[in-house]
């Protein structure tokens, strides 16, 4: 079946622009997390959906973030004011929902590179 | 900020030798996850071990847990070329919502 689809996989914006990028988790998957991964870091924790509601979104780094997931599925990360340091890729993953209380295994989409210039 | 850190950051081996990296973490967690990333591709989940086991096995993989150590081990067996990658491991810390990884092992095998 599908994976975790990302639109779009390059973004290339002009500082202080704002962008939106999107992801599709695979369908029933109630959980959906947004990353942030730099060049040779791990992938940075910015916020958790389960269904329609951020569980946890303290992981963005400042108010110019915000992510929706309107109908518990396709979800938008939103970077208003772009600056530099934003340039990074940002991954999607979800998984089908806590399990017993705890996380399961996540399914990654393959990134969306952002460029700031 | 990153809950993990891998230990070695680079590792380089001939294929057929065994690979071991280390994951120290901070915290109190309900599970530890492992994933691989191949250069410029997305996460491919490995491996799940909760708080409770001390050990699991998955075909050519090996996790080992130490909740007192807070530290994982991750063995890969007889290495194929295919494993190279970055491999990270990944905490549920049981204080809250989130999800950590760690910095990445970056594991070459030479053919």
């Amino acid at each position: 079946g599908a994976g975790v689809s990302q639109t779009p996989s390059n973004k290339v914006t002009e500082k202080g622009k704002y962008v939106e990028l999107r992801c599709d988790p695979i369908s029933g998957h109630t959980a959906l997390y947004w990353y942030r991964q730099s060049l040779g870091q791990g992938p940075e924790f910015l916020i958790y959906f389960q269904g329609t509601g951020a569980a946890d979104d303290s992981g963005l780094p400042n108010d110019r973030f915000f992510a929706v997931r309107p109908e518990g599925s396709v979800s938008t990360l939103k970077i208003q004011r772009t600056e530099r340091g934003d340039s990074a890729v940002y991954l999607c993953a979800s998984s089908p929902g806590l399990a017993g209380g705890y996380f399961d295994e996540q399914f990654f989409g393959p990134g969306t590179r952002l460029t700031v210039l | 900020s990153q809950q993990g850190e891998e230990d070695p950051q680079a590792l380089s081996i001939q294929e057929g030798e065994n690979a071991t990296m280390n994951c120290s973490y901070k915290t109190s967690i309900n599970n530890l996850q492992w994933y691989r990333q191949n250069s410029g591709r997305g996460l491919v989940h490995l491996i799940l071990i909760r708080s409770n086991e001390r050990e699991k096995h998955s075909g050519r993989l090996r996790v080992t847990l130490d909740t007192s150590k807070k530290s994982s081990s991750l063995l890969i067996t007889a290495s194929r070329a295919a494993d190279t990658a970055s491999y990270f491991c990944a905490t549920d810390p049981n204080t809250g919502n989130q999800f950590y990884f760690g910095t990445g092992t970056s594991l070459t095998v030479i053919p």
